[in-house]
């Protein structure tokens, strides 16, 4: 099973680009990235999903690397309330029965 | 539109008893699942659903049972509550596919002394 590892945790400034990366050494042909974000008392809210390249939407970009091994989560200009748990997901796209959340990393923005 | 919702919000127990948490969506979603938050660690899963009258074990399923008898609809029974399962979960559902984003209820937070 593919399993995902990412920082615990990461500080940054309003304004500034953050970037989270993820490591999936064993991601499967099939299988997708997903990402998502998690406030407290909250449940996961989808943010980003690609399989390759890059994907860009609203809110953040992904960039994969050709092997695909790793994968980052970019916001553009971070806000105070992008403060957030976020977890990368590699989703099976295969009959496998589990979906694996890491224990995501923790972000800080500051004023 | 709802989405996803989850009955009840907070619970307390008694180590031996049993109770159901109720997940209900309104998406018209095939998938369901059911996962566990401990505090300062990643969603696990306990059980999920491809569709009405289907369920399948995840990570975690020891000490729980699921049932998908309506499609709106996927129970996650503790029949004998354990300190252990002290933990948040969150029910979730997706249209189709592992691949489908899924959409997560609120979370019921579950407390066995």
């Amino acid at each position: 099973l593919a399993k995902t590892t990412q920082p615990i945790s990461m500080d940054s400034y309003e304004g500034q680009e953050v970037n989270i990366t993820c490591s999936h050494n064993n991601i499967a042909t099939n299988d997708y990235i997903t990402w998502y974000q998690q406030f407290p008392s909250q449940g996961p809210r989808f943010i980003i999903q690609g399989y390759k390249t890059k994907v860009t939407n609203e809110v953040a970009s992904l960039f994969i690397p050709a092997d695909r091994k790793s994968s980052t989560l970019s916001l553009p200009r971070g806000s105070l309330s992008d403060s957030a748990v976020y977890y990368c997901l590699v989703a099976l796209y295969s009959s496998a029965s589990k979906i694996i959340f890491g224990s995501g990393t923790r972000l800080s923005i500051r004023p | 539109n709802a989405g996803v919702t989850q009955t009840p919000k907070f619970r307390v127990l008694k180590t031996g008893q049993s109770m159901t948490l109720l997940c209900a969506q309104d998406m018209n979603h095939e998938y369901m699942y059911w996962y566990r938050q401990d505090p300062g660690m990643g969603l696990r899963l306990i059980h999920y659903s491809v569709g009405e009258g289907t369920t399948a074990k995840g990570e975690v399923p020891d000490g729980y049972n699921v049932s998908r008898l309506k499609k709106q609809n996927f129970l996650l029974g503790l029949e004998s509550a354990a300190p252990s399962q002290t933990s948040v979960y969150f029910c979730a559902s997706s249209p189709g596919q592992e691949t489908d984003t899924q959409y997560f209820g609120p979370g019921t937070r579950l407390t066995v002394l």
